[in-house]
């Protein structure tokens, strides 16, 4: 059974960077045909998508968070990243990874992290 | 962007009584290639989002068939036909046509 899990600091201070990892098991991150999202939520709002990178490591972002956002993989750990930078209190929210598959279609967000709190405060 | 608005934003349901969420596009999420690109999931209370449907109407692996989606073009459906304890949270719709997905603003729904 395929798990993700997030990680990284709950709180950080305004205009410095959020950084955060999933963790995945039960399958490798760079073997078959996968997209790794990150998806962000606010208190009492809806799902905001961010952003996602390939089984390859291509990446594609939402324009809406223009420079700020980059993401990577580091394969020997099973693990995708999200950095997130200039970060102000309108970045905090319940943080998402989550997961397409392709089986003989694409499955969008199959999977989910049980998301994790980000705070930006000083 | 593709705009998805969700009405009603929440709602009370009797158990075992059908309940239906509508999700309205500002275009349309037909593929030229025939597929409709609608997703649902439901998000538990203090639990992250699980999948519902996708592709319009294809229940995902597990999905009980209480849950239909329905619809065409820019306007959809989601349909439990009788609503049990285990279905309170929000449920959002999403569209996978494009890039960046959007989703709906969620629909709350609550048992009486």
């Amino acid at each position: 059974q395929v798990q993700l899990q997030e990680s990284g600091p709950g709180l950080v201070k305004p205009s410095q960077t959020l950084s955060l990892t999933c963790t995945v098991s039960g399958g490798s991150i760079s073997s078959g045909s996968y997209y790794w999202s990150w998806i962000r939520q606010p208190a009492g709002k809806g799902l905001e998508w961010i952003g996602r990178i390939y089984t390859s490591g291509s990446t594609s972002y939402n324009p809406s968070f223009k420079s700020r956002v980059t993401m990577s993989m580091d394969t020997s750990k099973n693990q995708f990243s999200l950095n997130l930078n200039s970060v102000t209190a309108a970045d905090t929210a319940v943080y998402y990874c989550a997961r397409d598959s392709y089986g003989n279609t694409w499955y969008p967000f199959d999977y989910w992290g049980q998301g994790t709190l980000v705070t930006v405060s000083s | 962007d593709i705009v998805l608005t969700q009405t009603p934003l929440s709602l009370s349901v009797t158990p075992g009584q059908p309940v239906s969420i509508s999700c309205k596009s500002n275009q349309s999420l037909l593929h030229s290639g025939g597929t409709t690109y609608l997703c649902w999931y439901l998000q538990r209370p203090g639990q992250s989002p699980q999948p519902l449907i996708y592709e319009l109407s294809t229940r995902f692996s597990g999905v009980p068939d209480r849950f239909s989606g329905s619809g065409s073009g820019t306007d959809f459906t989601l349909r439990i036909s009788r609503v049990e304890a285990e279905d309170v949270g929000v449920y959002h719709c999403m569209q996978s046509l494009e890039l960046p997905r959007t989703f709906g603003q969620g629909t709350k729904v609550e048992i009486k």
